[in-house]
């Protein structure tokens, strides 16, 4: 059974840096990272490609976070340099459908990452 | 960006009834469109790509259809189990903006 396994619940202060991680079962097909904040929608973040690292970020989120991934150990990361209070949100990763594209949605995700930033 | 609107952003239902979502994009995206089904506390689950194709293993009662700006969820015979939010994604252009969302309540 294809899964994603994510990192657990972690909490932090304000100023830390922090790296969460996804655990795919393979680096043939894009990742997407997926912000959810308490109470509200789903915020597409950005998505990696394991096999070579190509890298697409939303303006949203770009220079906020650094999506990186090791292909050895077939895992994506997500990460801040300085955390912020407003950074508290349940972090999903996700796998593209298709091993071919990135234009037909994401159809497994990671269980979810809870990241609580407060002093 | 592409924004995309989701309407009614609730609705609530009886079992057996049939439920359109609808969603509207700011712009055209083909047919590069998908939904998803998220439960409190729950990862989303894909449940329509590409508009109105069906994942293996989601039942056949959700439909999706549209193309170009305007699209809509069908659910045609409400079940207990579908008490969820909707989300809708265009897949089309960076970022893959999602709408909303729609939450459907069971009455």
């Amino acid at each position: 059974e294809v899964q994603l396994v994510q990192s657990g619940a972690v909490v932090k202060k304000p100023g830390e840096s922090l790296k969460i991680s996804c655990k795919a079962s393979d680096t043939s097909r894009w990742i997407g990272w997926v912000r959810q904040m308490p109470g509200k929608g789903l915020e597409w973040m950005g998505m990696i490609y394991p096999g070579d690292s190509d890298t697409k970020y939303s303006p949203s989120f770009q220079g906020q976070v650094t999506i990186s991934a090791d292909k050895s150990i077939s895992t994506a990361y997500l990460q801040w340099s300085s955390l912020k209070a407003s950074d508290t949100a349940t972090y999903y990763c996700a796998r593209h459908l298709n091993p071919f594209s990135y234009s037909y949605g994401m159809d497994v995700w990671g269980q979810g990452t809870t990241v609580t930033v407060s002093s | 960006d592409i924004q995309m609107t989701q309407s009614p952003s609730s609705v609530s239902a009886s079992v057996g009834d049939r439920v359109t979502i609808t969603c509207r994009a700011s712009q055209g995206i083909s047919s590069y469109l998908a939904w998803y089904q998220q439960k409190p506390g729950k990862a989303p689950e894909l449940l329509i790509y590409a508009a109105s194709s069906l994942p293996r293993g989601v039942p056949s009662r959700f439909r999706g259809s549209g193309s170009g700006t305007d699209f809509t969820l069908t659910i045609s015979s409400l079940q207990p189990e579908d008490s969820a939010t909707y989300y809708c994604q265009q897949t089309n252009t960076f970022p893959h903006t999602f709408g909303q969302g729609t939450k459907l309540e069971i009455k």
